[in-house]
């Protein structure tokens, strides 16, 4: 299958800092990448749509200035979560669909942000 | 009618059984159907996946069944083996390539040895 990475793995930080989260597709282009956060034993719950070239589509509830959300490349989507909160800690996912038709979404391997 | 319900919320099976995990649609117009597979601290992995066209998808111990009529579908696993233990999550799109999921919430699956 596609390989979608995510850096860091792993972040932790203080109470008001920003942390920037990358996703990146390694061997194809993905026009969107979406991305979600998971709180322990739930569902995956997307965040948003990230689109190349145009700006992200948020899903309701989620601060569009809190996530922000930049897809400048076709192998690259950034998420910055600004001004981080303790209630901000989480598993943050991103994911990229594979052209061609078929659907399939590949995800990165997450990231687990904990705010201090 | 975006929902997709999922049970159970978490399963144990004996080395060797067959584990079934259930899921159902509302929105007739979903035309993809993952499953995924996620390890503690890892992201989902997909595993297989079917379309409506098709009743039925085998993937080595792997096999979804699909029904149409009654919006239902399920994930079996034969032969389960302690490996397997994860979380199962399935999931529904519609439309082309990169549409977004919905996913169930979950199963916890335990194979014990």
């Amino acid at each position: 299958g596609a390989v979608v990475s995510q850096h860091p793995s792993r972040v932790i930080c203080k109470s008001g800092t920003s942390v920037k989260i990358e996703c990146r597709s390694l061997d194809f282009q993905a026009t969107t990448m979406f991305w979600y956060r998971q709180f322990p034993k739930q569902s995956l719950m997307l965040m948003a749509t990230s689109n190349e070239g145009s700006k992200a589509t948020y899903e309701q509830g989620v601060e569009k200035d809190k996530f922000l959300i930049n897809h400048a490349s076709l192998t690259l989507s950034t998420l910055t979560v600004t001004s981080a909160h303790p209630e901000d800690s989480s598993f943050y996912i991103c994911s990229a669909p594979t052209s061609g038709g078929r659907n399939e979404q590949f995800f990165g391997p997450g990231t687990r942000l904990t705010v201090l | 009618q975006q929902q997709v319900k999922q049970s159970p919320q978490s399963l144990i099976v004996q080395k060797g059984g067959i584990s079934i995990i259930n899921c159902a649609y509302e929105n007739t117009a979903f035309d993809y159907f993952p499953w995924y597979q996620q390890f503690p601290g890892k992201g989902p992995a997909l595993l297989i996946a079917i379309r409506p066209d098709v009743s039925e998808k085998k993937e080595g111990r792997f096999t979804i069944s699909f029904n149409k009529s009654a919006k239902q579908f399920s994930l079996h696993i034969m032969d389960s083996q302690p490996g397997d233990s994860a979380t199962y999550f399935c999931a529904a799109s519609m439309g082309t390539s990169g549409s977004r999921l919905t996913f169930g919430e979950g199963t916890q699956l335990t194979v014990n040895p």
